[in-house]
């Protein structure tokens, strides 16, 4: 089955600078690529996702990127806010149909005012 | 936010006792999911339904038994449950086809004493 490991677990940045969260998978049929935001005590929800013919996606602060021969995709948030605080999830997706998705262990965002 | 609620929110039970986690989801999707998710560990698929049919059961134990009646509804059937299976269990439904976002209910907070 897939697997997917996500680093770091915790991050710590000051407001204004960037956050880079890095995953890598091992099922080569994953194609489809997810990530969710969870602030404490709330549901997780998408933030972006990139598909797997697809190298590189950006949505105003918020960039994905992803390397399908290494097997591993990132996200990057430039200018940090202290709203973007929360926990973050990578995901792998094999979307024949239904999705079976299987998550990172997910990296625990700080922005210091 | 109303497209995937889940009731109830913050449930405690024995370990003999039988209860019932209850989602709806009000988006017209036609796929829904169980997750579990425990501290430090990523997000658990348990169960998928697809089409009303389950497709998926991730070696869940036998005390945990899934029912979905249709396909805006969605049960997860408690019965003698273990203290580790105290966790926050989060409901999600998408629409079938590739690359589909889920969206996730708030999730029951789940005690077993």
């Amino acid at each position: 089955g897939e697997n997917v490991e996500q680093h770091p677990s915790t991050l710590s940045v000051q407001e204004g600078d960037s956050a880079v969260i890095k995953c890598t998978y091992s099922d080569s049929a994953s194609n489809y690529f997810p990530w969710y935001k969870q602030e404490l005590g709330k549901r997780p929800q998408l933030i972006i996702d990139i598909r797997s013919n697809v190298g590189e996606k950006k949505d105003q602060r918020i960039a994905v990127t992803l390397n399908k021969t290494a097997k591993h995709f990132s996200l990057h948030i430039t200018e940090t806010q202290p709203e973007d605080s929360a926990v973050y999830f990578c995901a792998a997706v094999n979307s024949g149909g239904y999705q079976k998705v299987t998550f990172g262990t997910g990296t625990k965002l700080q922005v210091i005012p | 936010e109303t497209g995937v609620t889940q009731t109830p929110r913050h449930l405690v039970m024995g370990m003999t006792n039988k209860k019932s986690l209850k989602c709806e989801q009000h988006l017209g999707h036609n796929a829904m999911y169980w997750y579990k998710q425990s501290a430090k560990k990523p997000l658990e698929l348990m169960f998928v339904y697809s089409l009303e049919e389950r497709v998926e059961n991730n070696s869940v134990p036998s005390r945990f038994s899934p029912e979905c009646p249709n396909s805006s509804h969605l049960f997860l059937h408690l019965h003698t449950l273990q203290p580790e299976d105290s966790a926050l269990y989060l409901c999600a439904s998408s629409t079938l086809g590739q690359n589909n976002e889920q969206f996730f209910g708030p999730g029951t907070r789940l005690t077993v004493l």
